[in-house]
């Protein structure tokens, strides 16, 4: 399997804009996260879903923020409108079965916003 | 609420020398930790997957032990080399199928040969 696959890896946007992050998970893993990282902060997580369902959406900062996961192979994490304090890295995770097994994480999308 | 800090932020060290980076968490009910390697600029790459019931984990130069009860995990690193160079993450499941993980900040790790 090729790994979690995020798109695009860089992403430069003008504030105001709307911006869709994207993200394919392992084949057969039932478990979504999306995280953001920033310097301050460190990783934070969004959101995640279990079988395309979200389970917890508490770290979404706000309603500019919102993620869909349509099947099991695909999951986006869309920012409408963006400003320049969403510019971080957001990394996309997946996991096999629940809290015993181990998350692997996507290369990460770098968001900035002019 | 669960919180990871990892000691020290920063750390620098020859090559050769065997280190080990600290991790704790205020709530022992955890499921398991796990341990991260990022390098700048990447994703993370997971290293070691400790459960609760377990103690240690071991790979390659890697060692990681837990300690539950104390709240505390570290991470050991033999005969360090400057590919070892990079920001090591722990991160702690609750006590709960499926929660998502919960990070500290890192310590990143500069080996100088």
């Amino acid at each position: 399997d090729a790994g979690v696959i995020q798109s695009p890896r860089h992403e430069v946007t003008e504030m105001g804009q709307e911006v869709t992050l994207r993200c394919k998970p392992i084949s057969g893993h039932d478990y979504l996260f999306w995280y953001r990282q920033t310097m301050m902060r460190g990783l934070e997580l969004l959101i995640y879903f279990n079988n395309n369902v979200p389970i917890d959406d508490s770290g979404m900062p706000e309603d500019r923020f919102s993620a869909k996961m349509p099947n099991a192979s695909f999951s986006t994490l869309k920012i409408q409108p963006s400003e320049p304090r969403d510019s971080a890295v957001y990394f996309c995770a997946s996991s096999l079965g629940g809290g015993g097994t181990e998350a692997f994480f996507g290369q990460g999308t770098r968001l900035t916003v002019v | 609420k669960q919180e990871v800090t990892q000691i020290p932020a920063a750390l620098s060290v020859p090559e050769g020398e065997n280190l080990v980076l600290n991790c704790s968490f205020t709530d022992s009910a955890i499921y398991n930790l796990q341990w991260f390697r990022q390098d700048p600029g990447k994703g993370l790459t997971s290293l070691l997957l400790i459960q609760s019931s377990q103690r240690e984990q071991t790979s390659g130069r890697l060692n990681a032990s837990l300690d539950k009860s104390s709240g505390r995990s570290t991470l050991y690193i033999a005969a360090s080399q400057p590919g070892d160079s990079a920001t090591y993450l722990c991160a702690v499941r609750l006590n709960q199928a499926g929660t998502a993980l919960i990070f500290g900040k890192g310590t990143t790790l500069s080996v100088s040969s």
